[in-house]
């Protein structure tokens, strides 16, 4: 099975700040990556898809790349509402992978 | 606008059994695929299961294989989990996801656009 391994598990930062966020394949995947915004006691929204593709109302300050085994997902200037936990996902053909997330709190 | 809207879950016994629904609204329900995603308290996100629009592709996560099963019944815009031999590691908010359905090769789960707010299931004694 693909894993994905995704860093940091907790970043610090503030209104403004641009922020990276990275999940590395145990196995090239093409750009078969989406990336999720959750806050808690709600349920994930799609923020990201096949690497690149922003989701259709999503702001423009977020933006994602890579392929084969690295993806980011960049959020520039920061916003309050940004901060929240982020996840990758790898889809398969017959599954999916999820990263361990990334919580962005507030430095 | 598009909406999905779990029901089902609550409290039961390790080994019990439990049926989630997921009723949908707001677009062309047989024409998508559907995902179940899961969530243990404090814990990452779980793909636990695909089915496609026709029901002719499913497919499960090894740690609920053999004791899940979806099915759908596309004339009343629903997806259900039967859920059996339930242990304390199946406890978790269980959400239904839309499939985007990307075109790209092979079937099964791509990116998940739609989302329920899903419910909760708790295996304890």
């Amino acid at each position: 099975d693909i894993q994905m391994t995704q860093s940091p598990s907790t970043l610090s930062a503030s209104v403004g700040d641009r922020v990276t966020i990275t999940c590395r394949a145990s196995q090239s995947i093409y750009r078969w990556v989406a990336w999720y915004q959750q806050k808690p006691g709600k349920a994930p929204k799609v923020l990201i898809y096949k690497a690149s593709n922003l989701e259709s109302g999503v702001p423009s300050r977020f933006s994602g790349s890579g392929s084969g085994t690295e993806f980011t997902l960049t959020i520039n200037s920061l916003q309050p509402d940004d901060f929240a936990t982020y996840y990758c996902q790898h889809y398969n053909t017959y599954s999916a992978t999820f990263g361990q997330g990334t919580k962005l709190e507030i430095k | 606008e598009a909406q999905l809207v779990e029901s089902g879950g609550g409290l039961v016994k390790p080994g019990g059994s439990l049926r989630l629904s997921c009723a949908a609204s707001g677009f062309d329900f047989n024409t998508y695929h559907l995902n179940w995603v899961r969530q243990a308290p404090g814990k990452g996100l779980e793909w636990v299961s695909y089915i496609s629009s026709s029901s002719s592709y499913i497919y499960y996560a090894d740690s609920v294989k053999g004791r899940f099963t979806s099915s759908r019944d596309n004339a009343k815009y629903s997806v259900f989990l039967q859920m059996s031999s339930l242990r304390a590691e199946d406890t978790g908010v269980y959400f239904c996801a839309r499939d985007r359905g990307e075109v790209r090769p092979g079937t099964g789960t791509t990116s998940m656009d739609v989302w329920g707010q899903g419910t909760t299931v708790t295996v304890s004694s």
